[in-house]
């Protein structure tokens, strides 16, 4: 089981980037890598997802270098509704079940 | 839309009571998933379902097990509460794995608390 390593926590100020960076260095040629969002007392929300190099969608980009053994989250100009918990997950295809694990993901503060 | 019901957000039992959390999706997913959260930790993964009536272990099984009988509707059972168990529950759904489609759907969390 690949497993994820990435910063406890960040600050940012509102209108910056904000990049997070996940090391998975035991990825799998089948893995996907998935970024979750959450927020206090809610379920996780899927933000982005890729295989490898570049992805973007209208919240985040998603860069993967060649080798896959890192990955970096992009938020492009934060505001303070962004503040969360932010998990990098390496999907598990073990039996097809799409099983996921959790870190203890990075803690985003964005300040006025 | 997805949908992730939980049938509670809040429940207090007491220690020794069975205690049963249900979880319903409406998107015709074949996975289902129970993980709890706590502070410092992160999610771990209960229980997982990949068709009715079939169950995996996760990474934290004991003192739990699952019920699924219908494919919407995902059980999480306790069979004798203990305060270790005090927790948020949080259930998920998706589809199999497919290519670059391996999201989760999330519901809102079930706050257990055992006294």
């Amino acid at each position: 089981l690949a497993k994820t390593t990435q910063p406890i926590s960040m600050d940012s100020y509102e209108g910056q980037e904000v990049n997070i960076t996940c090391s998975h260095n035991n990825i799998a040629t089948n893995d996907y890598i998935t970024w979750y969002q959450q927020f206090p007392s809610q379920g996780p929300r899927f933000i982005i997802q890729g295989y490898k190099t570049k992805v973007t969608n209208e919240v985040a980009s998603l860069f993967i270098p060649a080798d896959r053994k890192s990955s970096t989250l992009s938020l492009p100009r934060v505001s303070l509704s962004d503040t969360a918990v932010y998990y990098c997950l390496v999907g598990d295809r073990s039996g097809g079940y799409n099983k996921l694990i959790f870190g203890a993901g990075t803690r985003l503060a964005v300040h006025p | 839309d997805v949908k992730v019901t939980q049938s509670s957000r809040y429940l207090v039992k007491r220690t020794g009571e069975k205690v049963f959390l249900e979880c319903v999706q409406d998107m015709d997913h074949e996975n289902m998933f129970w993980y709890r959260q706590d502070p410092g930790l992160g999610l771990r993964l209960i229980y997982f379902s990949y068709d009715v009536k079939m169950k995996e272990k996760g990474d934290i099984p004991e003192g739990y097990s699952v019920s699924r009988e219908k494919k919407e509707r995902f059980s999480l059972i306790l069979e004798s509460a203990s305060t270790n168990q005090t927790s948020m529950y949080l259930c998920a759904s998706s589809f199999k794995f497919r290519e670059g489609a391996n999201e989760q759907y999330f519901g809102p969390g079930t706050r257990l608390t055992v006294t």
